[in-house]
């Protein structure tokens, strides 16, 4: 596709609930980030993938919070049982490569955790 | 650490005023700054970005290392600049570690007719 794409747009989940995010990147970007945006706040780093490999997870709030990419393209954000605090919209965005790329948003994926 | 601040959430012009979104950033090496922006029910989108020294949409920004600063400004507001605009910050690419952005909170800019 021409851009980053992510599914679904939008996710209601009841608190305990676990949820899936997808990411699927420009093609052939090496580089996946993960963000998660409060509102009224900026985006905020969760993870970091090179290719197929995991290279920085520093931003994840919780061990609720997984994300993979096992074959070094699409990418899914996985949290487990789902609490309040995880109300955001989750971002996902790519580059070409790990040098000074421009890197681009998809449109997001709006949890809402009730 | 890095840091951005943006000390205003809300910034309302006339249409043809000029404007001037604040950015401050906390950073003890060489970053590269952008400028994000996001326009209503759209995906963020690179605006600009320190290292290119361009003009895009009138708007300019220059990086003042002696103040850690990186306004956003345009001289002539227009209607379609409405949207919320965020600052934010690349480090040194470490190598092994991510090249992430670090985000201010973001200014929303309202331009009135």
């Amino acid at each position: 596709g021409a851009g980053v794409s992510q599914s679904p747009r939008y996710k209601v989940a009841k608190r305990g609930q676990d949820v899936a995010l997808r990411c699927d990147p420009i093609s052939g970007h090496v580089s996946l980030f993960w963000y998660q945006q409060a509102l009224g706040q900026g985006p905020e780093f969760l993870t970091y993938f090179q290719n197929e490999a995991q290279l920085d997870k520093s931003g994840l709030p919780s061990d609720r919070f997984f994300a993979e990419r096992p074959e070094g393209s699409v990418s899914t954000l996985k949290i487990q049982r789902t609490q309040q605090e995880d109300s955001a919209v989750y971002l996902c965005a790519s580059s070409l490569t790990t040098t000074r790329n421009t890197i681009y948003f998809g449109e997001g994926s709006w949890l809402t955790v009730v | 650490a890095q840091r951005v601040t943006q000390p205003e959430k809300l910034l309302s012009v006339f249409k043809g005023a000029p404007v001037e979104l604040k950015c401050n950033y906390s950073y003890s090496g060489s970053p590269e700054l952008f400028w994000y922006v996001q326009y209503s029910r759209q995906r963020l989108q690179l605006l600009l970005r320190h290292i290119s020294r361009e003009s895009i949409k009138g708007f300019t920004a220059d990086l003042n290392k002696g103040e850690t600063s990186f306004h956003l400004k345009k001289p002539f507001a227009q209607e379609e600049d409405s949207a919320m605009y965020y600052c934010a910050l690349r480090g040194e690419y470490s190598g092994a570690g991510s090249y992430q952005l670090t985000f201010g909170k973001g200014t929303k800019l309202s331009v009135i007719p």
